[in-house]
């Protein structure tokens, strides 16, 4: 167990239609990172949090956004989704150095 | 051309064998480097972090980076059938934390 939450586990839902995707960092991190794992494209980044700012953001869709709150808890929030969304949805967090813990992932099915 | 490079496999070997793995890559800013441990779509486990170029080594694992080469190898030894996983290398620059991944190498070892 890493320490990273995420909530849901699972999420099935239709294209067009607006999900949120929640992760708690690990106790005293302050970096939150997302990343996207689909079989065709591997492990992408999509963006960086830091203390309630972001720090840093990849190939990360403009239908795609993400906050970190006062409490360090991330959300990603994913709209207009098409099938191509699917995959699964990697939080991960670290104290502000270069190792990154991950969470468990929400797996996401786009019908 | 990707960033990573890493032979997705998948490799298969008898139990007590040592598991060679690598992964190449193009980006010379790259400074961290790191292994991670993934089972069947859960979670990628830090498995060894290393700085720069050299060795590393943490009961069966041991990392290698060679900075020249721009090429880095995990060795499992003595496999068994628990780590039968996919193993994704991973690499940072410095003051850029988010990570660059490999595509993942699945292994299997066999009882």
């Amino acid at each position: 167990d890493s320490g990273v939450t995420q909530t849901p586990k699972h999420l099935i839902t239709a294209t067009g239609q607006r999900v949120t995707l929640r992760c708690s960092p690990r106790s005293g991190d302050l970096s939150v990172y997302w990343y996207q794992q689909s079989l065709d494209q591997g492990l992408q980044f999509l963006i960086q949090y830091y203390n309630g700012e972001e720090r840093a953001k990849g190939n990360i869709l403009e239908r795609f956004s993400a906050q970190q709150f006062p409490d360090l808890h991330s959300e990603l929030n994913l709209s207009s989704l098409e099938l191509g969304d699917s995959a699964l949805y990697f939080c991960a967090s670290s104290p502000g150095g270069e190792t990154q813990y991950f969470g468990p992932g929400t797996r996401l099915l786009v019908l | 051309q990707k960033e990573v490079e890493q032979d997705p496999g998948p490799l298969s070997v008898p139990e007590g064998a040592i598991v060679s793995l690598n992964c190449t890559y193009s980006n010379s800013a790259f400074q961290y480097f790191m292994w991670y441990r993934q089972y069947s779509r859960k979670g990628p486990e830090l498995l060894m972090y290393t700085y720069s170029s050299g060795n590393k080594e943490d009961g069966r694992f041991t990392a290698q980076v060679d900075k020249s080469s721009k090429y880095i190898s995990l060795f499992i030894r003595d496999s068994q059938p628990s780590d039968s996983a996919t193993y994704l290398c991973a690499m940072s620059a410095q003051d850029d934390y988010k990570l660059s991944f490999g595509a993942g190498t699945t292994v299997t070892v066999r009882a």
